[in-house]
């Protein structure tokens, strides 16, 4: 029953830097999205997705790339990684609709150097 | 645009004393709410979630939150806490199909439990 699975679970980069954060989900969920989460500031969107092929823009997009080829998967790109994008990330899925709750990974903690 | 407003950083609770979370949001139209939890190093667990009909709904692990919209609040109540309720716990709020479905998160409350 893996759910959300995110990785890495930890990782350091140096400022330049370009990754990929991985998420997958085994629920046939139309719904994903990454988010960021710093302290006192709650989760905020990245980016998210309504189902393969389609991808939007949330809050705090700038500086990340995500892409949707299959219903599976929604990698995270950082482009060039810089101090400011230091935070642990968390992708989620849902079904579509307003009232269906995100099942959330288990983060991703990012420090940039 | 929606948002969501917990005025409480943190809160310390004896164990087996009450605990109530406050949440204020801000949507125009009927608002979708949920309540999260997350425990140290964990993703976010939902408990419990409201979308219409009885202002006072139930949720895991004990958990209750009474909807009021003349306040517009969602405040999470539980009657007696336990240790392992220490963790921090995040309201949310669900925006309408036209803006994407999306869900605004509050700051987060982070719940100290002393023994």
């Amino acid at each position: 029953n893996a759910g959300v699975t995110q990785t890495p679970k930890f990782q350091v980069l140096k400022t330049g830097q370009s990754m990929t954060l991985q998420c997958a989900q085994d629920m046939n969920h139309e719904y994903m999205s990454w988010y960021r989460q710093d302290p006192g500031m709650g989760l905020r969107l990245i980016h998210y997705s309504v189902g393969a092929g389609i991808t939007d823009q949330g809050e705090v997009p700038n500086g990340y790339n995500v892409s949707r080829s299959t219903t599976e998967d929604f990698p995270l790109r950082l482009l060039s990684a810089a101090p400011s994008q230091t935070s642990v990330y968390f992708c989620a899925s849902r079904k579509t609709g307003r009232n269906q709750p995100q099942h959330f990974g288990d983060g991703t903690r990012l420090s940039i150097l | 645009a929606q948002s969501v407003t917990q005025p409480d950083i943190h809160i310390t609770v004896s164990e087996g004393a009450s605990l109530e979370l406050r949440c204020n949001y801000s949507y125009g139209a009927t608002p979708y709410l949920f309540w999260y939890v997350q425990s140290p190093g964990q993703g976010l667990q939902l408990l419990l979630k409201y979308f219409s009909g009885d202002t006072l709904v139930q949720g895991i692990k004990g958990f209750e939150a009474e909807f009021k919209r003349s306040q517009s609040s969602f405040n999470l109540r539980k009657p007696s806490v336990h240790w392992s309720d220490a963790a921090e716990y995040f309201c949310a709020v669900g925006a309408s199909k036209a803006a994407g479905n999306k869900l605004t998160f509050g700051g987060g409350t982070r719940v100290l439990v002393k023994p």
